[in-house]
């Protein structure tokens, strides 16, 4: 099984909310992963968790703050976005190690920021 | 500088028709190319990983290749549910980073 699940599936948030995205995996992968992706454009990098520990952000504002409280789950707090922020936001998972490198993807969550 | 770029940026098949997209790469050294389906609003569904040049997959009605420089992703008499976009990524030594392309955006009509 490859599954990695994400809530919600749709988020209408205004510019002054906080609310946070969900994500799980149980097949004992090493990293997560947070990526941003517009319309007709590749998933963006956001920020990338080894062992739990983050390793990579990509310089991300910080009204995205990401949490991974333990190995299967992967938080996105959300704090005063701005319209532009509106986009799908996937999250993926990796084995990343001993020669297997793919990522898994989630379905995403539809972010709109009014 | 990593670099992935696919080509056509679009593509229209009619039912049938075989073809080829592309994907060309420049990188420090390559740990992985990877190829994904992805359908509007979904996310990027896995297909295959190649880790060196003259490596073949194969899944159903696509063949994925691999070169030193790129790797084609086949598509063998299509049909209209192959329509979708197909990413390239890359991913370099050192870096849990994937470099991806901009995309194909197959279309497949009856």
């Amino acid at each position: 099984d490859t599954e990695v699940t994400q809530t919600p599936k749709h988020l209408v948030m205004g510019m002054t909310n906080k609310k946070s995205l969900k994500c799980e995996q149980h097949m004992g992968h090493r990293a997560m992963y947070w990526y941003k992706q517009k319309a007709k454009k590749p998933p963006e990098l956001m920020f990338v968790y080894s062992y739990e520990k983050l390793s990579i952000n990509e310089s991300v504002p910080s009204r995205f703050s990401p949490e991974c409280p333990n190995s299967s789950l992967l938080n996105l707090h959300l704090h005063a976005l701005q319209p532009e922020d509106s986009a799908l936001y996937l999250c993926a998972s990796s084995p990343g190690l001993d020669g297997s490198y793919e990522q898994y993807f989630g379905p995403g969550t539809r972010l709109t920021v009014t | 500088e990593d670099q992935v770029t696919q080509s056509p940026e679009a593509l229209r098949l009619q039912e049938g028709e075989s073809s080829s997209l592309n994907c060309s790469y420049t990188v420090s050294g390559l740990r992985g190319l990877f190829w994904y389906r992805q359908d509007p609003g979904k996310g990027p569904e896995f297909l295959f990983t190649l880790y060196s040049a003259g490596e073949e997959k194969e899944k159903e009605r696509l063949k994925a290749t691999l070169t030193k420089k790129e790797s084609f992703l086949h598509i063998t008499a299509p049909k209209p549910e192959d329509s979708a976009t197909y990413l390239c990524a890359v991913l370099p030594y050192n870096t849990d980073k994937l470099i991806f392309g901009t995309g194909t955006r197959l279309q497949v009509f009856p």
